[in-house]
């Protein structure tokens, strides 16, 4: 069974652009989460879907928008980049928003922002 | 405030002894406890959870992880370390469906050899 794919696996923007990251979960699986990770501030959640419904958002300025297809498969969006959202950005999906769930993690999106 | 805790920043032990990675959370209740792990350039791997039941759960690679609600503590642990365990350990708790799920800071295991 393949794995969570994120594409793609590197980016770099400069200050002010927009950027669209991709997320497809394992096969039946209908939940899918994002986070990122800096070596700041670790690992921070950004927005939980399931069912093309957002269910959870993190603390994150309007800028990080995210958005999920009849497939499950989901994008992320952050627009006028700024040097401090360079990150590795990793997306997990699970079978269900469940509590107990396990969420199975893609290798993420590395993006620079120059 | 639901918070998760992992105060070691990083842990070395010797190949073939037994390692402890610590883990406490902040809330009681009946929490959903979970550890990942994090090799170089690579996301988060799935290593065991805690949902109820045996307080000893066992995972991946010879990993295990004892949860105390006493101490609210879910520490990992592995009777003899091998140097391939070297990696990045993460602890994530979720208190409920509508929660998000909230990980420490994470451990940075050493293995020598």
């Amino acid at each position: 069974k393949a794995g969570v794919t994120q594409t793609p696996r590197y980016l770099i923007k400069t200050r002010g652009q927009q950027v669209t990251l991709s997320c497809s979960p394992i096969s039946g699986h209908r939940s899918v989460s994002w986070y990122q990770q800096t070596p700041g501030q670790g690992l921070q959640f950004l927005f939980e879907y399931f069912s093309e419904t957002q269910r959870n958002k993190g603390n994150f300025p309007g800028r990080f928008s995210g958005r999920q297809f009849s497939n499950s498969r989901s994008e992320m969006n952050v627009s006028t980049l700024e040097l401090g959202d360079s990150a590795l950005y990793l997306c997990a999906s699970s079978l269900g928003p469940g509590a107990g769930q396990p969420q199975h993690f893609g290798d993420g999106t590395r993006l620079s922002i120059l | 405030a639901q918070s998760v805790a992992q105060p070691e920043d990083q842990v070395n032990v010797a190949e073939g002894n037994p390692l402890t990675v610590k883990c406490t959370y902040s809330v009681s209740g009946n929490p959903y406890l979970f550890w990942y792990v994090q090799y170089p350039n690579r996301g988060l791997q799935f290593l065991l959870k805690y949902i109820t039941g045996d307080n000893l759960v066992k995972g991946s690679y010879g990993f295990e992880a004892e949860f105390n609600k006493s101490q609210t503590s879910f520490h990992l642990k592995k009777p003899s370390a091998l140097v391939s365990d070297s990696a990045l350990y993460f602890c994530a708790v979720r208190w409920s469906d509508t929660d998000k799920l909230i990980f420490g800071t994470g451990t940075r295991l050493q293995v020598f050899p």
